[in-house]
This record gives structure tokens, C-alpha cells and sequence, in this order.
């Protein structure tokens, strides 16, 4: 079993729909990072959170360390949205541990 | 453009052969990180340096790669007699983290990737 899991892995909403994707891991972490990867590879951080939620245009996230859940939300979705969407996690030192990440396409 | 370049940008080499792989970072930043990434998977951690002491490898990291960061600023991987296994997107990342009042945003900046195919 991975340390961090997401849920969809794939996910196809239509423009305009409140999306949901899903983090749950594992092991005790200091700090859960929402990246965001394009297609030729290049990654993006949206958000480190350790605690509450962070909220950046329309993308908001989430993470209730109790229960070692964390949630990326986007409202209004757009066709740019659709990307991978990679949660990780900061466990020892700086090691990230990534989940397998989810797809999301955006259609007009 | 002041983030993270990586060099390649792509590789294909022949089972057996020795690439190297080069990482510039930001220019301010004293962590640098290398991942690795395979195709429909997550990254995974392969090593990091603070400054130009290599602080952590994975057990992913086999003698085969090294990697190197010798004045704390840009970083070199290398793979070694190259197997199929290998062919992958090889990401390098840097974030800055200070010690004073044990602050950090460590918010990590990735690169483009080198995307290496063994044949």
C-alpha cells in the first residue's frame, strides 16, 4: 500500500463544475504539498499546508491532519485546469513521498 | 527566465552507455532535490543536497548513479552503464530553507525534467 493516496485518477468535468480530488496518507508528515504537472513534465507547486486551508484564486485546499486527509478543491473549472494534480507529502528532513496523482481533464 | 533549468532536456542513449544529466537551480536556493518519474506514476525521491553536502539518498539510488553538487550551486546526475529501467523523467527541484529560528518555506521549484530513453 502507497503512503499517500489519491483518489479519482481520473477525473473529466465539464466546464464550470466544482471539482474534488482527494489525498489520504499513511505516515506522520510535517507539511502535505498540492503540485500541479502539465504535459512535457514541468510541475508546479499550488499549495504547502500543514494545518487548515489555504485558499489561491479558485483553487482552495484542505487537510485535517486527525484524520491524515487533505482535499484540493477548484470551482469554476475551466479547460486550462486540466492537468495532474500530485499530492505529496514531507515526512523526515525534506524527503517528499508523491502520490501517483490525479488526472484531470476540463471539457468546454 | 531566473528558475529552475535542467539540461538535457532530452536523452536517448543505447543500453550500457553513461549519461549525465546537469541541474541549475535557483541561484539563491541552498536545497537542491533530484526525482525521478516514470510513466503514469508519481515522482520518487532520489537525493537531495543542502549546499554541497549530499544529505539524504534513496535506496532507489543505486551505485550506479551518483550525483554530485560540487560549489552548492548547479548539480550533476549520472547513471552509469544504462539499463532499460532507467529510461525515465528525471526531475531536478530547489527550495531555500534557513536555519535561524529554524525557518523554512521549503517550497520546492521544479525544472522542466530530462527526459532520458534507454534503447
Amino acid at each position: 500500500k502507497n503512503e499517500v493516496e489519491q483518489s479519482p485518477q481520473n477525473l473529466t468535468a465539464q466546464e464550470g463544475e466544482f471539482i474534488t480530488i482527494n489525498c489520504s496518507y499513511s505516515v506522520g508528515i510535517s507539511a502535505l504539498h498540492w503540485l500541479q504537472q502539465h504535459p512535457g513534465g514541468g510541475i508546479v507547486s499550488l499549495f504547502m499546508l500543514s494545518s487548515g486551508k489555504k485558499k489561491h484564486g479558485r483553487l482552495i485546499a484542505t487537510i485535517n491532519i486527525q484524520e491524515k486527509h487533505s482535499s484540493l478543491h477548484i470551482t469554476a473549472s475551466h479547460p486550462r485546469d486540466s492537468a495532474v494534480y500530485i499530492c505529496a507529502v514531507r515526512t523526515s528532513g525534506s524527503r517528499l513521498t508523491f502520490g501517483e496523482g490525479t488526472q484531470l481533464t476540463v471539457n468546454p | 527566465d531566473t528558475g529552475v533549468s535542467q539540461n538535457p532536456r532530452h536523452k536517448i542513449t543505447k543500453r550500457g552507455q553513461n549519461v549525465t544529466f546537469r541541474c541549475d537551480p535557483i541561484s539563491e536556493h541552498n536545497r537542491l532535490y533530484w526525482y525521478r518519474q516514470t510513466l503514469g506514476q508519481g515522482p520518487e525521491f532520489l537525493t537531495y543536497f543542502q549546499n554541497e553536502a549530499q544529505l539524504e539518498k534513496s535506496r532507489l539510488l543505486s551505485d550506479r548513479f551518483s550525483a554530485e553538487r560540487p560549489k552548492g550551486s548547479f548539480s550533476t546526475l549520472e547513471i552509469q552503464r544504462t539499463e532499460q529501467g532507467d529510461s525515465a523523467m528525471y526531475l531536478c527541484a530547489s527550495s531555500l530553507v534557513w536555519t535561524s529560528g529554524g525557518g523554512s518555506t521549503d517550497t520546492q521549484y521544479f525544472g522542466p525534467g530530462t527526459r532520458l530513453t534507454v534503447l
